[in-house]
């Protein structure tokens, strides 16, 4: 079965960047794009970006340009998101999910909360 | 971008007929796409492309529109369905949710 398995919970202070990761399990890493998600109670759902894990091209919400960094490790089936110069307003739980073909979620990982706080 | 704009909260007794409705900003086609999130929990896609049901998901939930306005359809309600409904639309860069719909089950 399709998992999307994110690391875990993540504490830093601000100015500093975390790095979150995704592995995905049960399909063809390389035959779906993987998008990132970030839920906060005030702002809801915002959609960060997308990365092709065939070529490792990336593609951002212009909100989220400088701030997220995707990447991706084909070999063990694991995409990255680096969030930088994190601020309070950067404290969410980010979500890893598996792109449909007509740019839906079906799959999603558990979420990785990211606190910032000096 | 793209807002896409629900009812907040929703109280309804289980065995009702329950539509929440979620509406564009502009025109988005069919591409709008539903999803359940019960608390601590990751979303779960409910409907895509306004009306199709992914495999798993009962058929007791339905989804409609076109265009600026859809519908997630409940026939009938249950009372494991309290969670928080989010619309999505991926037919204008980038891909926006909407704020969500509360339901609560009296």
């Amino acid at each position: 079965q399709v998992q999307l398995q994110q690391s875990g919970a993540e504490l830093a202070k601000p100015g500093s960047s975390v790095k979150i990761s995704c592995k995905a399990s049960g399909y063809t890493f390389t035959s779906y794009y993987i998008s990132w998600i970030k839920q906060t109670t005030g702002q809801g759902l915002e959609y960060i970006g997308y990365i092709n894990t065939g070529s490792g091209g990336a593609n951002y919400n212009e909100k989220f340009k400088g701030k997220a960094t995707l990447t991706v490790d084909k070999s063990s089936s694991t995409a990255f998101m680096q969030l930088s110069s994190l601020t309070p307003d950067d404290s969410a739980v980010y979500y890893c999910a598996r792109v449909g073909l007509g740019d839906w979620f079906r799959y999603w990982g558990q979420g990785t909360l990211v606190t910032v706080s000096s | 971008d793209t807002v896409l704009t629900q009812s907040p909260a929703l109280a309804v007794s289980p065995g009702e007929r329950v539509s929440i409705s979620c509406r564009a900003s502009e025109g988005v086609n069919s591409y709008v796409h539903w999803y359940q999130q019960k608390p601590g929990q990751q979303p779960k896609l409910l409907i895509y492309k306004a009306s199709n049901l992914p495999s798993g998901v009962p058929a007791r939930f339905s989804g409609s529109g076109s265009g600026t306005d859809f519908t997630l359809t409940f026939d009938p309600v249950e009372a494991g369905d309290t969670a928080t409904y989010f619309c999505q639309q991926s037919w204008n860069d980038p891909p926006t949710f909407g704020g969500g719909t509360k339901l609560e089950l009296k």
